[in-house]
Order: structure tokens, then sequence, then C-alpha cells
């Protein structure tokens, strides 16, 4: 079964300092999806990120990026120069059945806090 | 272009009553999903429609959860005889089938007293 597991529940770091998030993924599919969210207090999930497997450049975005690696089964994402608003719950996610239902499954999120 | 809109944003219940919450997805999107979120987790899949079908349903979704998308556009969940269990936040989001990328709604926050 597809299972996606973020092993850091919290970190917190000071303002402008990097972080990484790690996310560690397991399935039998040869092709699949893995996303980030980003959950703020408000509760809603704001989409990050789409990769699918046959893909494995690392992908940046202004101070986002994401580091796809399937030797490991990993698909890390690191805000650099982190900033107070950072401050959210972030999930990593795997589609099972791409080319079907494409249900998501979650890992459990890891709290960050970014301080001032 | 709106977003997913869920309804109501929060819901407190008394044990054994029945709730129904409404998610209206992004307009065009044919795919459609519940999910629930508990304390400290992430969310878990319940069901999906594409268009008014409804083609899976969770081990998590009992007999006493229906969902209907009656015309394919906006979707509704029920539950009967809310236990405390039931107690999460229910999400909601949408695709376009071909995108592979749900967009989520704000949630529907249940309590169950």
């Amino acid at each position: 079964a597809q299972k996606v597991t973020q092993a850091q529940t919290e970190i917190s770091v000071v303002e402008k300092e990097d972080v990484t998030l790690d996310c560690v993924y397991e399935t039998r599919d040869t092709t699949y999806y893995l996303f980030w969210y980003k959950q703020p207090p408000s509760g809603e999930l704001v989409f990050l990120i789409r990769r699918n497997s046959f893909d494995e450049q690392n992908e940046i975005s202004g101070r986002y990026s994401w580091n796809f690696q399937k030797s490991t089964s990993s698909f890390n994402f690191t805000i650099t120069a982190s900033q107070v608003v950072d401050s959210a719950v972030y999930f990593c996610a795997l589609s099972e059945r791409p080319w079907g239902a494409q249900k998501l499954v979650f890992g459990q999120g890891t709290r960050l806090t970014i301080n001032p | 272009d709106t977003g997913v809109s869920q309804d109501p944003r929060h819901k407190i219940t008394k044990r054994g009553q029945n709730v129904t919450f409404r998610c209206d997805p992004i307009s065009e999107h044919n795919r459609l999903y519940w999910y629930r979120q508990t304390l400290g987790q992430g969310p878990e899949f319940l069901t999906y429609f594409q268009n008014e079908a409804q083609l899976e349903k969770s081990r998590l979704l009992s007999d006493r959860f229906s969902a209907e998308r009656p015309k394919g556009s906006f979707s509704t969940l029920e539950i009967q005889r809310t236990e405390q269990g039931d107690s999460a936040m229910y999400l909601c989001a949408s695709s376009l089938q071909i995108q592979e990328t749900q967009y989520f709604g704000p949630g529907t926050r249940l309590l169950v007293l």
C-alpha cells in the first residue's frame, strides 16, 4: 500500500534561516504524482507543487525549492530565507492510480514555526 | 475564477443528530473529492465523484455517511446519527480530469458534543 512519511512533526527556526522538510514515500506504482500542500491556521490546504514520477528535475519557485530523488523515494522541500508568513503545517502527498481515481495519500504533516 | 467553497464553515451538533455539508467545486471541474482530517493528522480520503457518479468510497465511510452529487456540480455529505468520533475537519477538493491536481476548499469543522 502507498504510504507517506514526514518524520519531522514540528520544526522551529528563526526568521531568515533555511529549512528543509523531509518526505519519504512508498509505492509499488511506477507512475505516480507527488504533491506538497501548505495548511495555514485558517485550515485551507493550499497547493504548492506537483511532480510526476518521470520528472526528477529539481524545481525552484522563488524561495521554495523541491528535491525529488527516486533512488531514495524522497521528495524534500526547502524554504530559503524563511519568513514568519511561512509558518504553517506542510503536507506531502502521493497519488494512487494516477490514471484513475487519483485519491491522495497524505503524510502526517510538519508544523513549521518561523520566529521573528 | 472562484475556488472551492464549503458551507457551513463550522458546525456544532449533539450526538445522534444528523448533519449535512455542502461543497461547490471550481466550475468545470468534473472530479470532486471528500476527505476527513482529525487533529494532528493528514487528510484521509473518504469518497470521490466523477461528474454525478460516485466511483469510490473508503472503508472510513460507514453506513452513517452518504454523499451525493446529483447534477455533477455541487456535492453534499450527510452524516446520520453523529458520534463524538465524527468530530473532524471535512475537506472537499476538485480537479479537472486531465490536470490531476486537487484544489481544496476551506473545510467544514464539525464538533459533536
